[in-house]
């Protein structure tokens, strides 16, 4: 168990919805990385917050949305899903900038 | 240029081998390296991080980094079918905001 908890665990929703991810962080750790992952492709990064301050962004769509908390965890918003959002969601935290990262077992999204 | 290369395998390999896996990266600033190993539609796993040039151990597995070539390898000792799985190696680039994947490589260690 890495301490990273990530809910829910599955997700079906329809095309067009708007669904929310929530990431829980290792106790006191800072940062938190979102990360997709489709079937048979590598990790893709989405976006990065340090103490609820948005840090770096990678490929993430305008339709995805994130932000994190004052108690640090954070939440993934996806929203007008498309068929091609179906994917695994990961979310990582590391305690500060360039330390060990340790990954949640992910969100499993399905848009029908 | 992919900011970090990773040869996709398969690799198959049979139990007791020592295994190899190797990542290349493009920009000699990167200065953390972590390797993970996922298991199928699982979260990856750390399995090993290290900043600095040479090796480093942690049971079977031995982490290497040579900064001069930029090319960093993972060793597997006496691999087990157990250790099948996809192995990403992960730099952190852009002052540790942004971890960036290989795109892993998968191994399969046969009886």
């Amino acid at each position: 168990d890495s301490g990273v908890t990530q809910t829910p665990k599955h997700l079906i929703t329809a095309t067009g919805q708007r669904v929310t991810l929530r990431c829980s962080p290792r106790s006191g750790d800072l940062s938190v990385y979102w990360y997709q992952q489709s079937l048979d492709q590598g990790l893709q990064f989405l976006i990065q917050y340090y103490n609820g301050e948005e840090r770096a962004k990678g490929n993430i769509l305008e339709r995805f949305s994130a932000q994190q908390f004052p108690d640090l965890h954070s939440e993934l918003n996806l929203s007008s899903l498309e068929l091609g959002d179906s994917a695994l969601y990961f979310c990582a935290s590391s305690s500060t900038l360039n330390t060990e990262a340790f990954f949640g077992q992910g969100t499993r999204l399905t848009v029908v | 240029q992919k900011e970090v290369e990773q040869d996709p395998g398969p690799l198959s390999v049979p139990e007791g081998a020592i295994v190899s896996l190797n990542c290349t990266y493009s920009n000699s600033a990167f200065q953390y390296f972590m390797w993970y190993r996922q298991y199928s539609r699982k979260g990856p796993e750390l399995l090993m991080y290290t900043y600095s040039s040479g090796n480093k151990e942690d049971g079977r597995f031995t982490a290497q980094v040579d900064k001069s070539s930029k090319y960093i390898s993972l060793f597997i000792r006496d691999s087990q079918p157990s250790d099948s799985a996809t192995y990403l190696c992960a730099i952190f680039t852009g002052g540790g905001n942004k971890l960036t994947f290989g795109t892993g490589t998968q191994l399969k260690v046969e009886l």
